[in-house]
């Protein structure tokens, strides 16, 4: 079985400073890992993933998330926040074992000016 | 040039209805899927096809009955449609075969309104 857990319902950050979103993440074996993003009234969009190797992965429009296999968990950063990254994002898992994809609750990010 | 479209984008209609919702994808993936977002955002896999093939059915009432004409087509059909129907119901596709580490392209949804 896998699962995903997005702890935050909401993140609130002012613009210009780090953003952060947290996922932890339950797999039998290997996970693949997904950040996607999605804007209202919109589809997702695929933000960066992991595979295997370097620890750090650099996605689309500034953002990076680290996977750390001791504590489960592949968190999404922004080292500098924009308005415009206001939005609902998704992390998700597949074990490599499974066709299936399962996507966490969602975080709801909020910019401020 | 939209690499997943889906018709139609509002959907409202009566309950005890039946309706179709189509997809397509311009992308050459090989797989595809119907996903369903709650009022709560909650995402859930119904079904996915790999070729014309199908590969995940989760547990969804027998009313929804996928059909993949061909591997660039993904329909999803709902019979008797019931009030907890309401929800926006997602087409995404991927290369390979459906496992791996491809990401999914994502259609912009279909808002399903039962009255």
């Amino acid at each position: 079985a896998q699962s995903v857990a997005q702890p935050e319902d909401q993140v609130n950050v002012a613009e210009g400073n780090p953003l952060t979103v947290k996922c932890t993440y339950s797999v039998s074996g290997n996970p693949y890992l997904f950040w996607y993003v999605q804007y209202p009234n919109r589809g997702l969009q695929f933000l960066l993933k992991y595979i295997t190797g370097d620890n750090l992965v650099k996605g689309s429009y500034g953002f990076e998330a680290e996977f750390n296999k001791s504590q489960t968990s592949f968190h999404l950063k922004k080292p500098s926040a924009l308005v415009s990254d206001s939005a609902l994002y998704f992390c998700a898992v597949r074990d490599r074992n499974d066709y299936k994809l399962s996507f966490g609750a969602g975080t709801t990010v909020t910019v401020r000016a | 040039d939209t690499a997943v479209s889906q018709t139609p984008k509002y959907l409202v209609t009566q309950m005890g209805n039946d309706k179709s919702i189509k997809c397509e994808q311009n992308l050459g993936h090989d797989t595809m899927y119907w996903y369903k977002q709650d009022s709560k955002k909650f995402l859930k896999i119904m079904f996915s096809y790999n070729n014309k093939e199908l590969i995940i059915n989760e547990t969804v009432p027998n009313r929804f009955s996928p059909k993949s004409p061909d591997k660039a087509h993904l329909n999803l059909h709902i019979n008797s449609l019931e009030l907890g129907d309401s929800a926006v119901y997602f087409c995404a596709s991927s290369h390979g075969t459906g496992g791996g580490n491809q990401p999914q392209h994502f259609g912009d949804g279909t808002r399903l309104s039962i009255l």
